[in-house]
């Protein structure tokens, strides 16, 4: 069975720096363009970052521009969002989510990790 | 940048009734980046409805999806129990990438 499992979530100080992971299991990333999609709250959906099945292209919200960058690791199966300088309002609930290169749509996600930004 | 405004906000109905759920854009979009997603409490996001009209694997055919240009639809032809969710509508774009709309949630009467 498809999935993806996400790590690395936790409380953080204002400022400070979070790594997330996201490994894919049953299935390889390498054909999947992937995304960080969160959701703050009692908040609705919001997509936070994306990266192309190789890397090539990377794209991120106003939200995180300056602050996040996506990468990944297809050898590994693994996706990652280093988030710095953290603020509360990037508390939320984060997951990673695939889309088929050449789809508009993401049809696998995890479970998700839970980011709190506090002091 | 479009804005999905989903309505209406909250449907209070009972198992078996019709369910319509809709979402409109600020401007046209292609029917090609329109999809739609279940999401229950504590759960992620799960793909119902892709390219507007087509069920993602797995999904029960009580769920169809229509519309074009501004305005799309999501039609719960009897619900089930297990219907009971908020459900998202979102676009493919430029910048964001990925834009959602605010969610109706459908719980029961």
């Amino acid at each position: 069975e498809a999935q993806l499992v996400e790590s690395g979530g936790g409380l953080e100080q204002p400022g400070g720096s979070l790594r997330l992971s996201c490994e894919a299991f049953g299935f390889s990333l390498r054909t999947y363009s992937m995304n960080w999609v969160r959701q703050a709250p009692g908040k609705g959906l919001e997509w936070v970052s994306g990266i192309s099945s190789s890397s090539t292209t990377k794209w991120y919200a106003d939200s995180v521009k300056g602050r996040f960058t996506v990468s990944r690791d297809n050898a590994k199966n693994s996706l990652y969002l280093q988030m710095n300088s953290v603020r509360a309002e990037d508390t939320a609930v984060y997951y990673c989510a695939g889309r088929g290169d050449y789809y508009y749509h993401m049809d696998v996600w995890g479970k998700g990790t839970t980011v709190t930004v506090s002091s | 940048e479009i804005v999905l405004t989903q309505s209406p906000g909250t449907l209070s109905l009972s198992p078996g009734e019709r369910a319509t759920l809709s979402c409109r854009a600020s401007q046209s979009v292609s029917s090609s980046y329109l999809a739609w997603y279940q999401q229950k409490p504590g759960q992620a996001p799960r793909l119902l409805i892709y390219a507007a009209s087509n069920r993602a694997t797995g999904i029960p055919d009580r769920f169809s999806g229509s519309g074009s240009g501004t305005d799309f639809t999501l039609t719960i032809s009897r619900l089930e129990p297990e219907d009971f969710a908020v459900y998202y509508c979102q676009q493919y774009g430029n910048s964001p990438l990925f834009i959602f709309g605010p969610g109706t949630k459908v719980d029961i009467k």
